[in-house]
């Protein structure tokens, strides 16, 4: 079966390291995306991509970095990683620009900064 | 203000009655809008997706759209305690999603 899958599930890392997530999607879907979640917020775009060597900014995407080298993979990388950044991190991916709504999710990353 | 805006609750309803969610979203061109389901600890599911103004029905659920006053709601009927979980309004904006806040809606049995 198709999924999406997101690694590592849990991350404890210092303050000024650099950390990347990674998500890996098998339903060869063009777009993908990556949200944090944080009490009080919601759901906030990050950084988005809807194809290959397309990347985009999103809401708050300050700190943070994405490539699309492949259709299956979106990196996010925290080039240095601040306290503010601890948050539960959720890739998503959708098949095209017109169904971008109907979102597919990974099971999340929660990353704690020290 | 923010994008989308939900009432982020708890809201708390008996079971077997009707749970209300509205949302409100300030981007007047939006086209297309969804509701999520997320349970504690899980990932975010789609469970309504609606494009046209008036009501959409699916099983138990009702989704309602008013472009002209920028308001989407979803109805829950006959309500479980198996609904308890955080329900998220999204809205395309430029091919993106835009997420609320959420609403945590809790069944008491």
């Amino acid at each position: 079966d198709a999924e999406i899958t997101q690694s590592p599930r849990h991350k404890i890392t210092e303050t000024g390291r650099q950390v990347t997530l990674a998500c890996h999607q098998t339903w060869n879907h063009n777009n993908m995306f990556w949200y944090r979640q944080d009490l009080g917020h919601g759901l906030r775009l990050i950084h988005y991509s809807y194809g290959v060597h397309d990347t985009n900014k999103g809401e708050v995407s300050d700190g943070y970095s994405v490539s699309r080298s492949n259709t299956e993979d979106l990196p996010l990388t925290l080039e240095s990683a601040a306290s503010s950044q601890t948050s539960v991190y959720f890739c998503a991916s959708s098949e095209s620009t017109a169904n971008t709504g109907e979102l597919f999710f990974g099971e999340g990353s929660r990353l704690t900064v020290l | 203000q923010k994008e989308v805006e939900q009432n982020s609750g708890p809201l708390s309803v008996p079971e077997g009655a009707i749970a209300s969610l509205n949302c409100t979203y300030s981007d007047r061109g939006s086209q297309s809008f969804f509701w999520y389901r997320q349970y504690s600890g899980k990932s975010p599911e789609l469970i309504m997706s609606i494009y046209s103004n008036g009501d959409k029905e699916d099983g138990r659920f009702t989704a309602q759209l008013n472009k002209a006053s920028q308001y989407v709601s979803l109805l829950i009927r006959d309500s479980q305690p198996s609904d308890s979980a955080t329900y998220l309004c999204a809205v395309n904006q430029g091919g993106k999603l835009i997420f609320g806040q959420g609403t945590e809606l809790s069944v008491k049995p």
